[in-house]
């Protein structure tokens, strides 16, 4: 497998525009995670998914960021409309069964910068 | 609210020191902890995850041991090499999350010199 794959690698918009980032997960994996890392702040989670379905939202820092996850094969990071303290690396995680016991497997990341 | 602390921050040492980096968590209700390495640039990957009922994991030249009622836990790295340069980022799964929900901490990047 090609691991979970994330595009794109690099996104440079202006402040107001819409932001889509993208991943696919491993193949076989019924876990999805969005994370944010930032210098000040670390590695946050923003939302994950449960076989498809958004089980915990409650990191997502305003109703400007939007997830969806339309199949098990992929899914989107939307922001509308972007601002410059947005810009940050997202990165997309996969895991199966998501259990005690699963490792979470990462994605290359987008480096996200809004001027 | 967990809060997961690294120390330190950044580190240097020599090729062929053993090191421990180590992590301390605030909440000890936790389902497992695991050891990440970032390189610049790259993605996360987990080296070791150590479930709540064991004390430690071992994974070639790296041992990581978890204290959960005292809220800490030791990556030991033996003889480092320069290749071994990265950040190391320790995480913690808690109990009243779902699944994989991880805390991470702000890690300690460490630079094997030779």
């Amino acid at each position: 497998d090609a691991g979970v794959i994330q595009s794109p690698r690099h996104e440079v918009t202006e402040m107001g525009q819409e932001v889509t980032l993208r991943c696919k997960p491993i193949s076989g994996h019924d876990y999805l995670f969005w994370y944010r890392q930032t210098m000040m702040r670390g590695l946050e989670l923003l939302i994950y998914f449960n076989n498809n379905v958004p089980i915990d939202d409650s990191g997502m820092p305003e109703d400007r960021f939007s997830a969806k996850m339309p199949n098990a094969s992929f899914s989107t990071l939307k922001i509308q409309p972007s601002e410059p303290r947005d810009s940050a690396v997202y990165f997309c995680a996969s895991s199966y069964r998501g259990g005690a016991g699963e490792k979470l497997f990462f994605g290359s990341g987008t480096q996200l910068s809004v001027l | 609210k967990q809060e997961v602390t690294q120390i330190p921050a950044a580190l240097s040492v020599p090729e062929g020191e053993n090191l421990v980096l180590n992590c301390s968590f605030t909440d000890s209700a936790i389902y497992n902890l695991q050891w990440f390495r970032q390189d610049p640039g790259k993605g996360l990957t987990s080296l070791l995850l150590i479930q709540s009922s064991q004390r430690e994991q071992t994974s070639g030249r790296l041992n990581a041991s978890l204290d959960k009622s005292s809220g800490r836990s030791t990556l030991y790295i033996a003889a480092s090499q320069p290749g071994d340069s990265a950040t190391y980022l320790c995480a913690v799964n808690e109990l009243t999350g779902g699944g994989n929900k991880l805390t991470f901490g702000t890690g300690t990047q460490l630079k094997v010199e030779l």
